[in-house]
């Protein structure tokens, strides 16, 4: 099983959709969990970190299901600029390590 | 200059020369890191430097040597590199550990002829 398991889409959604985008890990250990974006040959950048109790940041939330090691990332109301590939992001050793586990990412496009 | 910049931006190299990627940041971060993105493979990550010593080396060739002078620079010099090297080479940062938020530079896309 790999690490870090993302689907790869892609997504084509129209703007103003909801879309979801799921990631399951394989180390139960794994203590920190993140969701990065990169757009199109551009570096990554962080988008949210995801909590146990799950959190929101405007149009996106994060929710994080360690029993089934899931986590997910919720869009609503897509716009154009959200379209990026989405990468799901693990730390495996906790805090202190210096590792993160990258899965190969999910890429959206948002069409008018 | 803000952020993790990083030169050359694109670099081609026949597989006897020798170069050197230079990766500088300037957010006061004591660890810096250098990840490999291949098409359609998740970023692997290469080293890492925490107050310039080395703490992690993820199995990779001696063909990839890194430096770091100090906590603000970081270098990985190349030499007799295969095609399938070929990758986009990204350097990062981060204050702290792996579970902070790490910033990215805009990466050196190299071509291994």
């Amino acid at each position: 099983r790999k690490e870090v398991e993302q689907d790869p889409g892609p997504f084509n959604v129209p703007e103003g959709a909801t879309v979801a985008f799921n990631c399951t890990y394989s180390n139960s250990a794994s203590q920190s969990f993140f969701w990065y974006r990169q757009d199109c040959r551009k570096e990554p950048k962080l988008l949210m970190s995801v909590y146990s109790s799950g959190n929101e940041d405007g149009r996106f939330t994060a929710q994080l299901n360690r029993a089934s090691q899931y986590i997910s990332l919720l869009i609503r109301d897509s716009k154009l600029s959200d379209s990026a590939t989405y990468l799901c992001v693990v730390n495996p050793s906790g805090a202190g390590s210096y590792q993160l586990t990258f899965g190969k990412g999910t890429k959206l496009s948002v069409i008018p | 200059e803000t952020g993790v910049t990083q030169t050359p931006r694109h670099l081609v190299m026949g597989m006897t020369n020798k170069k050197s990627l230079k990766c500088e940041q300037h957010l006061g971060h004591n660890a810096m890191y250098w990840y490999k993105q291949s098409a359609k493979k998740p970023l692997e990550l290469m080293f890492v430097y925490n107050f310039k010593e080395q703490t992690e080396n993820n199995s990779v060739p001696s063909r990839f040597s890194p430096e770091c002078p100090n906590s603000s620079h970081l270098f990985l010099h190349l030499h007799t590199l295969q095609p399938e090297d070929s990758a986009l080479y990204l350097c990062a940062s981060s204050q702290g550990a792996g579970d902070n938020e790490q910033y990215f530079g805009p990466g050196t896309r190299l071509t291994v002829t």
